[in-house]
């Protein structure tokens, strides 16, 4: 276990559904990421929170929507999504201000949908 | 030019083998470099740090050529439990610090 936990694991849901994804940590790190990883693609960076902040967007549809209330928890809020969509969705944290240090990684979401 | 590089693969090889993976990179500025391993529907994890003099542990050897930019993983004594894909990551820095990954090189030992 890496101390990065994603809830759910699986998650199917309709087009026209609204649903969460939840990541959370409590290793005191401070920067946060949202990977998403489609079938035999690279892992593609979607959002970098940095002591809550959101410092980057990597030019993500407005259907995803993330929340960072404080420096433990990340949210996805999904929203009208498209079956393309349906992929691996992997948050990571890093501690910052310690050099040049690795990602720790969630066990995923499986994003089905429908 | 992709900033991180690999050679998607796969890598067939027996039990016993040494193979080598190399991911190239385009930010010479860049200073850190990770190796990940990612099982089928896993997430990816932590293999090893690359550093600038070289890294071993156990079976596996990471280097670092800074001049022609890229990393080397090997993996000597291969096991049929080390197959896998293997993630190269180079963080890009800027505004942020962003792991960026590699589209990894598939392994595949086989008996």
């Amino acid at each position: 276990e890496t101390g990065v936990t994603q809830t759910p694991r699986h998650l199917v849901m309709g087009m026209t559904n609204k649903k969460s994804l939840k990541c959370e940590q409590h290793l005191g790190h401070n920067a946060m990421y949202w990977y998403k990883q489609s079938a035999k693609k690279p892992l593609e960076l979607m959002f970098v929170y940095n002591f809550k902040e959101q410092t980057e967007n990597n030019s993500v549809p407005s259907r995803f929507s993330p929340e960072c209330p404080n420096s433990s928890h990340l949210f996805l809020h999904l929203h009208t999504l498209q079956p393309e969509d349906s992929a691996l969705y992997l948050c990571a944290s890093r501690p910052t201000g310690q050099g040049n240090t690795e990602a720790f990684f969630g066990q995923g979401t499986r994003l089905t949908v429908v | 030019r992709k900033e991180v590089e690999q050679d998607p693969g796969p890598f067939n090889v027996p039990e016993g083998a040494t193979v080598a993976f190399n991911c190239t990179y385009s930010n010479s500025a860049s200073q850190s470099f990770f190796w990940y391993r990612q099982d089928c529907r896993k997430e990816p994890k932590l293999l090893m740090s690359v550093y600038s003099s070289g890294n071993e542990d156990g079976r596996f050897t990471a280097q670092l050529n800074r001049a022609s930019q890229y990393i080397s993983l090997l993996i000597r004594d291969s096991k049929l439990s080390d197959s896998a894909t293997y993630l190269c990551v180079v963080p890009t820095s800027g505004g942020s610090y962003i792991p960026t990954f590699g589209r990894g090189t598939s392994l595949i030992v086989h008996p």
